[in-house]
């Protein structure tokens, strides 16, 4: 079965441009969720995704957004990039919300989006 | 405010020792905990988790203890391998929670040394 699909794998965009992730989640799953890795900041919440809306939030400003698509596939957008935003992008999938007690996530690889 | 705490950034372990990596929590809400490993470039990978009911489980070498009214939880490994070496993430969740409530620690570095 394959598993949580994430591209591209690598990126370079400038100040002030916006980048389009892309997931899709290990069939089956309809929970998506993305995350930030940076260095010392560990992994940190954006948001989740279920049934094609958005169901939580994590603390990140709104220039960053995404959306789900029918088939669970979803994608994460970055607005008028800053230096700051170059990490880790993680995105995992699991059956159920991740509120739900008891739901383990699997994540994908991950896209490293630096800018510059 | 940080409701899941790994204090030890890392860790160094000899080949065949045990290995021990300590995770500490603030909510006593939590009623679900996981760890995840995860190699430099790579994304995380599910280890091993406990439901708060139980206070231990096992899966081949990785153990997870869960002391509640410690509101402490530790990963145990035996023996360690060089192969082991990488950055493991404790997580915490509850029903019902918003937010995320899927909380990730820091994080710690396992060296483990041939």
């Amino acid at each position: 079965k394959a598993g949580v699909t994430q591209t591209p794998r690598y990126l370079i965009k400038t100040r002030g441009q916006q980048v389009t992730l892309s997931c899709s989640p290990i069939s089956g799953h309809r929970s998506v969720s993305w995350y930030q890795q940076t260095p010392g900041q560990g992994l940190q919440f954006l948001f989740e995704y279920f049934s094609e809306t958005q169901r939580n939030k994590g603390n990140f400003p709104g220039r960053f957004s995404g959306r789900q698509f029918s088939n669970s596939r979803s994608e994460m957008n970055v607005s008028t990039l800053e230096l700051g935003d170059s990490a880790l992008y993680l995105c995992a999938s699991s059956l159920g919300q991740i509120t739900s007690s008891g739901n383990t996530i699997y994540f994908g690889e991950g896209s490293w989006l630096t800018v510059v | 405010d940080q409701q899941v705490k790994q204090n030890s950034p890392s860790l160094s372990v000899q080949e065949g020792r045990i290995s021990i990596l300590n995770c500490d929590y603030t909510n006593s809400m939590f009623d679900y905990f996981l760890w995840y490993k995860k190699y430099p470039a790579e994304g995380p990978t599910f280890l091993i988790s406990i439901s708060s009911i139980k206070d231990k489980n096992e899966d081949g070498r990785f153990t997870v203890f869960l002391n509640k009214s410690a509101k402490h939880l530790s990963l145990h490994i035996v023996p360690s391998q060089p192969g082991d070496s990488a950055v493991y993430f404790c997580a915490a969740s509850y029903y019902g929670g918003s937010q995320g409530n899927l909380i990730f620690g820091k994080g710690t570095k396992l060296s483990v040394k041939p």
